[in-house]
């Protein structure tokens, strides 16, 4: 059983470039989440959607960052321009919500993350 | 304050030992709470989930108190396998499955 995939692993860009983070959650899961972890902040939630609609994007620091998911197998989250302090691991996550209303124990299975670098 | 509050360690300990890590949550309304590990360079991964009267599971057992705000995981018999970081994570009350993630606390068992 596939578990979260996301791609690249790592990748490494000048200031200044687009970069594209890409991920395929669980079959079936309905929610999907995206986490930036750096060793001063730990893990943030940046965005999360529910049946692929977004539903809470105020972690996104900025506009140079933007999530699509435009189906229910595949998210994408784009960073125009990159920028040095955006260098950190992201991590892509999914769960199967049943209530997106009601605080719920089901786990969140996360991918290997990608390690990106912006020089 | 911080949402979710954990000592950074490291805590360095002899193999077999017993190890205690506390976390303070700020928002009282937080209803689910949970213990994740994290290995080195990667995912964070689900140790177990904690319930207000307090649960175990195998070495690990995990407690709620509410009045105080904190959770704690306690890991008896620590093999070397044990070191990792543990993140305590609380869910953001206002519904859904917003998580919030401690820093974690670095655990390093040695022989």
């Amino acid at each position: 059983d596939a578990g979260v995939i996301q791609s690249p692993r790592h990748e490494v860009t000048e200031m200044g470039q687009e970069v594209t983070l890409r991920c395929k959650p669980i079959s079936g899961h309905n929610s999907l989440f995206w986490y930036r972890q750096t060793m001063m902040r730990g893990l943030e939630l940046l965005i999360y959607f529910n049946n692929n609609v977004p539903i809470d994007d105020s972690g996104m620091p900025e506009d140079r960052f933007s999530a699509k998911m435009p189906n229910a197998s595949f998210s994408t989250l784009k960073i125009q321009p990159s920028e040095p302090r955006d260098s950190a691991v992201y991590f892509c996550a999914s769960s199967s919500l049943r209530d997106r209303l009601l605080p719920s124990n089901e786990k969140l299975f996360f991918g290997s993350g990608t390690q990106l670098s912006v020089l | 304050r911080k949402e979710v509050e954990q000592d950074p360690g490291p805590f360095n300990v002899p193999e077999g030992a017993t190890v205690a890590f506390n976390c303070t949550y700020s928002n009282s309304a937080s209803q689910s709470f949970f213990w994740y590990r994290q290995d080195c360079r990667k995912e964070p991964k689900l140790l177990m989930s904690v319930y207000s009267s307090g649960n175990e599971d195998g070495r690990f057992t995990a407690q709620l108190n509410r009045a105080s705000q904190y959770i704690s995981l306690l890991i008896r018999d620590s093999k070397l396998s044990d070191s990792a970081t543990y993140l305590c994570v609380v869910n953001r009350p206002g519904g859904g499955n917003k998580l919030t993630f401690g820093t974690g606390t670095q655990l390093k068992v040695e022989l």
